[in-house]
């Protein structure tokens, strides 16, 4: 079956620090990915998804960037946070793009 | 620009009733749809899918499907407090598949089932 895995679970970082978050998938091959963030108390905004390795499309500006170095790993990356950049962050894979997307547990990014 | 509302509720009903949540969409050419419950805290978690127009069920839930009047509904019957979450109506518009699986989500309606 298949797994997706996202760490750290939290992280407390002070702004203008940088930002790696790194997301696997297990037991699939190519699939597509995605990253999302989630405001306190609002819904998903995509940021980013990939088709394949070293494929990244945005669909947000903003300070972040996206990474896809191996079939299934997908890494959230920032130079210099901002305190705007605080949200719950959440990986999605799917097997195709008629196929639901299943989600990783998150990691709660908070911006001091 | 491509939406999708849902009543953000709060919805409350008594356990063992029937919960209702409704989701309208405005991409005509929408070939796919997804619920997620999400409790506090937790990333969202699928539930439903639904591809063809009518009723789909699953358990205590059905998903139910119109594209002519563009909505999509949950049923969950039996409702249980275990059952009080948010829940997020999905969309994949896939027009001509160059979506690449990306989904538009509502808001999310909160459910609370109260014993």
């Amino acid at each position: 079956s298949q797994t997706i895995h996202q760490w750290p679970a939290t992280l407390v970082q002070p702004v203008g620090s940088p930002l790696s978050l790194e997301c696997t998938v297990e037991g699939t091959s190519n699939p597509n990915l995605y990253w999302y963030r989630q405001a306190a108390g609002r819904g998903l905004q995509l940021l980013f998804y990939s088709v394949g390795i070293g494929q990244i499309s945005s669909e947000v500006p903003q300070n972040l960037s996206a990474s896809r170095p191996q079939d299934r790993q997908f890494i959230l990356s920032s130079k210099k946070l901002l305190l705007s950049d605080s949200g719950f962050y959440l990986c999605a894979w799917s097997g195709d793009r008629n196929q639901p997307q299943h989600f990783g547990d998150g990691t709660r990014l908070s911006i001091l | 620009q491509k939406e999708v509302e849902q009543n953000s509720g709060p919805l409350s009903v008594p356990e063992g009733a029937i919960a209702s949540l409704n989701c309208t969409y405005s991409d005509r050419g929408s070939q796919s749809f997804f619920w997620y419950r999400q409790y506090s805290g937790k990333s969202p978690e699928l539930i439903m899918f639904i591809y063809s127009n009518g009723d789909k069920e699953d358990g205590r839930f059905t998903a139910q499907l119109n594209k002519a009047s563009q909505y999509v509904s949950l049923l969950i019957r039996d409702s249980q407090p275990s059952d009080s979450a948010t829940y997020l109506c999905a969309v994949n518009p896939d027009a001509g598949g160059t979506s690449y699986g990306k989904l538009t989500f509502g808001q999310g309606t909160i459910l609370t089932v109260h014993p």
